[in-house]
């Protein structure tokens, strides 16, 4: 499968706890973005990546969230000291680079997204 | 700040009959649109796009959309549904110009009973 993978699928934890996820992109992208998706809602986004570089934040990524991708490879995603409000589906899409007009620009590719549930 | 409008949140349609599911959105300038879709514990995977030319845009399965500029609509249609597109139906936005981040609207979800 050469599709975006995102590990774990799902994580229950705590109040107060921290948690990290990891987005692998498709392998020749090298623009990698996370959305945030909660219940009856579309897709909201949190950040985006070129290779290493993080190029912007959503006002909805506060302090307790962190993100990086050291290599411009794989990424992760940690929330700290979760609350229940942090409760969602934390999508990973990737791009690749490519100029206006070409087949395929602004494309994103999503993976199957981690579903977080804060108790 | 632009947004992304989808007034129907729950279709519900017989299999063979037409589906017209509205996007509209806020911003002025231009746009790079898309339909998503969401089938039941899969992930979103994209039916169509409009970035230029033709505002008359054909995706996957048999589904279209047209690009209004004066109305800022970009609906999603199709003349036949099968009980296979039941799912979950975004549109969103990409405005032109150096932003790359989606805004998408908040779903319509489609049943189509058999």
């Amino acid at each position: 499968d050469t599709g975006v993978s995102q590990n774990p699928r799902h994580k229950i934890t705590k109040r107060g706890q921290n948690v990290t996820f990891r987005c692998d992109p498709i392998s020749e992208h090298n623009r990698l973005y996370w959305y945030r998706q909660t219940l009856g809602q579309g897709p909201e986004f949190l950040t985006y990546f070129q290779n290493e570089a993080q190029l912007e934040k959503s006002r909805l990524l506060s302090d307790r969230f962190s993100a990086e991708r050291p290599k411009g490879s794989f990424s992760t995603l940690e929330i700290q000291r979760t609350e229940q409000g942090d409760s969602a589906m934390y999508l990973c899409a990737s791009s690749p680079t490519l100029v206006s007009g070409a087949q395929g620009y602004n494309e994103q590719f999503f993976g199957p997204g981690t579903r977080l549930t804060v108790l | 700040a632009q947004s992304v409008s989808q007034h129907n949140h729950h279709v519900i349609l017989s299999e063979a009959a037409s589906l017209e599911l509205g996007c509209n959105y806020s911003y002025g300038g231009t746009v790079n649109l898309f339909w998503y879709v969401q089938y039941p514990g899969q992930h979103l995977q994209l039916l169509l796009k409009y970035f230029s030319g033709d505002p008359l845009v054909k995706g996957i399965k048999g589904f279209e959309a047209e690009f209004i500029k004066s109305k800022f609509s970009f609906n999603l249609r199709k003349p036949s549904v099968q009980w296979s597109d039941t799912a979950e139906y975004f549109c969103a936005v990409i405005p032109g110009g150096s932003a790359r981040q989606l805004t998408f609207g908040s779903g319509t979800q489609l049943t189509v009973l058999p």
